[in-house]
């Protein structure tokens, strides 16, 4: 099993949609959560942070934490073509102490039609 | 506020040529790694360097070497290339719990 899991895609969503984007993790005992969106071409851009379980909404964009299924998901509100990119779920967990080190899922490609 | 510059963006190399990728944060970060990303694979560490002088190995450290130079740069070099390394390279930083910060990339090239 893959540590940080995401469903390549494409995930292909109409303009003015909810996207909703998927990560599972297999430590169980994770810290800290974060969705990053990647373009072609481009390096990847921090969206959002989660630490705690719940929700967090930034704008248009709402990640949603529960530890004990431990997953993590992202999602876009009033989907625009402009959000069309990778979406890259970031995982730190308990044992990277002060190294800070992070474990990457694959990404999920987003495709927002007009 | 540059943030994180990579130099150069661009490079074409041949095979066991030798080359250097610079990097240097702004940000006052105490860690900073290098990844690579390729088709598929998603983004892996190659190396990271937790804070000022100390480096540790990544995912895929075997090619390569690096240097934290001090708190702001961290270089990482190929001693010779392989068309393997062929890749796109990010340098981040970070520092504890927070988010890391990524640089605009290296796009190499070995022929």
């Amino acid at each position: 099993q893959k540590e940080v899991e995401q469903n390549s895609g494409p995930l292909s969503v109409p303009e003015g949609a909810i996207a909703s984007l998927n990560c599972t993790y297999s430590d169980r005992v994770s810290q800290s959560f974060f969705w990053y969106r990647q373009y072609s071409g481009k390096s990847p851009e921090l969206i959002m942070s989660i630490y705690s379980n719940g929700d967090k909404e930034d704008g248009r964009f709402t990640a949603q934490l529960n530890k004990a299924s431990q997953y993590v998901s992202l999602l876009i509100r009033d989907s625009q073509p402009s959000d069309s990119a990778t979406y890259l779920c970031a995982v730190r967990p308990l044992g990277s102490g002060n190294t800070g080190k992070l474990i990457f899922g694959q990404g999920t490609t987003l495709q927002v039609k007009p | 506020n540059a943030g994180v510059t990579q130099t150069p963006k661009f490079q074409v190399l041949k095979t066991g040529q030798s080359m250097t990728l610079q990097c240097a944060q702004d940000m006052n970060h105490n860690s900073m790694y290098w990844y690579r990303q390729d088709p598929g694979m998603g983004l892996r560490l190659i190396y990271y360097s937790a804070s000022e002088g100390t480096t540790d190995k990544g995912e895929v450290p075997n090619g390569y070497n690096v240097s934290r130079l001090n708190k702001r740069e961290f270089s990482l070099r190929l001693e010779s290339a392989a068309p393997s390394q062929t890749s796109v390279y990010f340098c981040a930083c970070g520092t504890g719990n927070q988010p890391q910060h990524f640089g605009d990339g290296t796009r190499l090239s070995i022929l």
